[in-house]
């Protein structure tokens, strides 16, 4: 049973580019969740997807957006990209009727 | 969500129990406690969760006190594999409704 699956697994972006990380939640979950984690804090709540709408969004500017597909799948977008993006983004999924999350391995993102 | 206080980090022998506390002074009364881990640059890992009663399973034993103001993990034989940040969270349990929030964690140093 794979859990949840993250991609790329590294990658490095310019300052004023854009970029997009996936996720694929794990079997039989519904609910996306992405973090972002920056070096040495714990993870921040980004937005919550659920029936492919954005359902709850943490303290982050509109350059952060989402998209969740019908299959549950997950984009997580981000414009203008400033050297403090550079962080792991965390794609967590979660089911109706399951207490907790399963976090994927993440994307290191880069910004240079 | 109520908030969690741990120490920064904290230092066990192998082979030996390691006991990581967590103040949450705040918590309600419909509020879960739960334990996730994070080895070096991966994704958490869920490892116990509680509401009132004591807890174990093949990981970890979480006991929380009789005022659910505090819980203690338990790793009963810590081992170099265990060296990890330990993350205390308390989240309402409405299933994949609301986020979780983490704080800074206690980072667990197993030493031969």
């Amino acid at each position: 049973d794979a859990g949840v699956t993250q991609s790329p697994t590294h990658l490095i972006k310019t300052r004023g580019q854009q970029v997009t990380l996936r996720c694929s939640p794990k079997s039989g979950h519904d609910t996306v969740s992405w973090y972002q984690q920056a070096l040495g804090q714990g993870p921040q709540f980004i937005f919550q997807y659920y029936e492919e709408e954005e359902r709850q969004r943490g303290n982050f500017p509109d350059r952060f957006s989402g998209h969740q597909f019908p299959n549950y799948s997950s984009e997580l977008n981000v414009n203008a990209l400033l050297l403090g993006d550079s962080a792991l983004y965390l794609c967590a999924s979660s089911s109706s009727g399951v207490l907790g999350y399963t976090f994927g391995s993440g994307t290191r993102l880069t910004v240079v | 969500d109520a908030k969690t206080t741990q120490p920064p980090s904290m230092d066990c022998a192998e082979g030996r129990a390691a006991n990581l506390p967590c103040n949450h002074s705040t918590i309600s009364g419909n509020e879960y406690v739960y334990w996730y881990r994070q080895i070096h640059s991966q994704g958490p890992q869920y490892i116990i969760h509680g509401l009132k009663n004591n807890e174990t399973n093949e990981m970890a034993s979480l006991i929380i006190t009789e005022d659910r103001k505090s819980s203690t993990l338990i790793l009963p034989h810590a081992t170099l594999r265990d060296t990890a940040v330990y993350y205390c969270i308390v989240r309402v349990a409405q299933y994949n409704f609301n986020k979780f929030y983490f704080g800074s964690g206690t980072k667990l140093n197993v030493k031969p």
